[in-house]
């Protein structure tokens, strides 16, 4: 699996837009980018996914580089409810229904 | 909204005995999987089903573990023999046929091993 680089953390404030970078140098011309993130105490849950355009949704927008080696997912504007770890995971849909291949992702913490 | 159960939410066990973890994946969904993550780790790939047999799994998931769907709606978990490295969160998740294949995940089953 192509790899994905993400900060550690990041720290925002409510009602504020968040910005969350993801790296993937290696990316293939096949590869899609997801995007999932995790609530403190509960499972992983899908945000979003992208290929080449930007993407929108209700929960949150891709923003997707030119030359596809980064993307940055937006939180138009976050809640105290969007404080979880967020991960950028690449994957192949000629693959079929493989498994998602976690890193450390992102914590993100939101101030009141 | 479909949503995918776990049960137990909680399981402590006595190192060496077995558990089975249950999981109703979302109806109509056809790949199943399971995850696990140990406290303040990443989460890890357990085990792929598909068509009522394994179609990949990770070196963790060794002779201790096996997974089988007795009945057509639940997904289970055995650990034969738990040691204490098992105590971990477990997820199910499942996909559907989608191009992207987006998994839905179940709330986890925090086992604990004694």
């Amino acid at each position: 699996d192509a790899k994905t680089t993400q900060p550690n953390s990041m720290e925002s404030n409510e009602e504020e837009p968040v910005h969350l970078p993801c790296n993937h140098s290696t990316i293939s011309g096949t590869d899609y980018i997801h995007w999932y993130r995790q609530l403190p105490s509960q499972g992983p849950e899908y945000v979003i996914h992208g290929l080449t355009s930007n993407v929108n949704n209700r929960m949150a927008s891709l923003a997707i580089a030119e030359d596809r080696k980064s993307s940055t997912l937006i939180l138009h504007r976050a809640t105290l409810r969007d404080a979880a770890v967020y991960y950028c995971i690449l994957r192949d849909p000629r693959m079929g229904a493989q498994k998602l291949v976690f890193g450390q992702g992102t914590r993100l913490t939101i101030n009141p | 909204e479909p949503e995918v159960t776990q049960t137990p939410s909680h399981q402590v066990t006595q190192m060496g005995q077995e558990v089975i973890l249950r999981c109703v994946p979302i109806s109509n969904h056809l790949y199943f999987y399971w995850y696990r993550q140990i406290l303040g780790q990443k989460v890890e790939f357990l085990v792929s089903f598909y068509n009522n047999e394994i179609s990949e799994k990770s070196e963790i998931f060794d002779d201790q573990f096996s997974v089988e769907r007795p009945d057509g709606s639940n997904f289970t978990l055995k650990i034969r023999s738990t040691k204490l490295e098992d105590s971990a969160m477990y997820f199910c998740a499942c996909t559907g046929l989608a191009l992207y294949n987006e998994q839905f995940f179940g709330p986890g089953t925090r086992l604990t091993v004694l």
